[in-house]
């Protein structure tokens, strides 16, 4: 079974805090993706990667940047955190094999 | 870019019977069409998915259908139970490429 683990499932940070969101998977996955999810929006790519020390902006990256030093971990920084940055984080992998992605359980973050 | 738009937004069926989800794309280099069910305050788990060399294919009581040419792909369910409930994501993806998921189907199953 793959398992792709998000290191918090709530976190609560103040206004201008350096935030990291750390996702960990198991499946030796070459491609791993953060996402965030607000409702009535689904599911927005904030960055993704393809390979260790590689990444790709998304959708939504401004605020946002990334750090993979290693294939199992994919870091999801929030330079100085806002309000509006409050929302549910999804972490993902996915094999170049197969395409098949995989989430992990995500993280609940609350920026007051 | 990818654009993925998905139909309806909210979805109630009565027990028992069959619920339809559609999603179309835009981009015809996508070749790999994924099904996630999230269910309240659980994580998106891949259920079914369907590449573009094939039509359909079915998993018990759950279908996926692709029309290449029209660029559209739909979720049947068969046979739906209230456990069925949950929001739904289609996603569009081509080999190397970050996935385009659309905004979501809740799908309420009354007893």
């Amino acid at each position: 079974d793959v398992k792709v683990t998000q290191s918090s499932r709530y976190l609560v940070k103040r206004t201008g805090e350096k935030v990291f969101l750390e996702c960990v998977q198991d499946m030796d996955h070459e491609n791993m993706f953060w996402y965030r999810q607000d409702p009535g929006l689904g599911l927005r790519l904030i960055y993704f990667s393809y390979d260790v020390k590689m990444k790709e902006k998304g959708d939504i990256p401004e605020g946002y940047s990334v750090s993979r030093e290693k294939k199992e971990r994919f870091s999801l920084i929030l330079e100085s955190a806002s309000t509006n940055q409050t929302s549910m984080y999804l972490c993902a992998s996915s094999s170049q094999s197969t395409g098949r992605a995989f989430f992990g359980q995500g993280t609940r973050l609350t920026v007051v | 870019g990818e654009n993925v738009e998905q139909h309806p937004s909210t979805l109630s069926v009565q027990e028992g019977d069959s619920a339809v989800i559609k999603c179309t794309y835009s981009d015809s280099a996508s070749n790999y069409f994924p099904w996630y069910k999230q269910e309240l305050g659980k994580r998106p788990q891949l259920i079914i998915d369907i590449r573009s060399n094939v039509g359909e294919k079915k998993d018990q009581r759950i279908a996926v259908t692709l029309n290449k040419t029209a660029k559209h792909f739909s979720l049947h369910i068969t046979e739906t139970q209230p456990e069925d409930s949950a929001v739904y994501f289609c996603a569009a993806s081509s080999p190397g490429n970050q996935f385009y998921f659309g905004t979501g189907t809740s799908l309420t199953v009354i007893p």
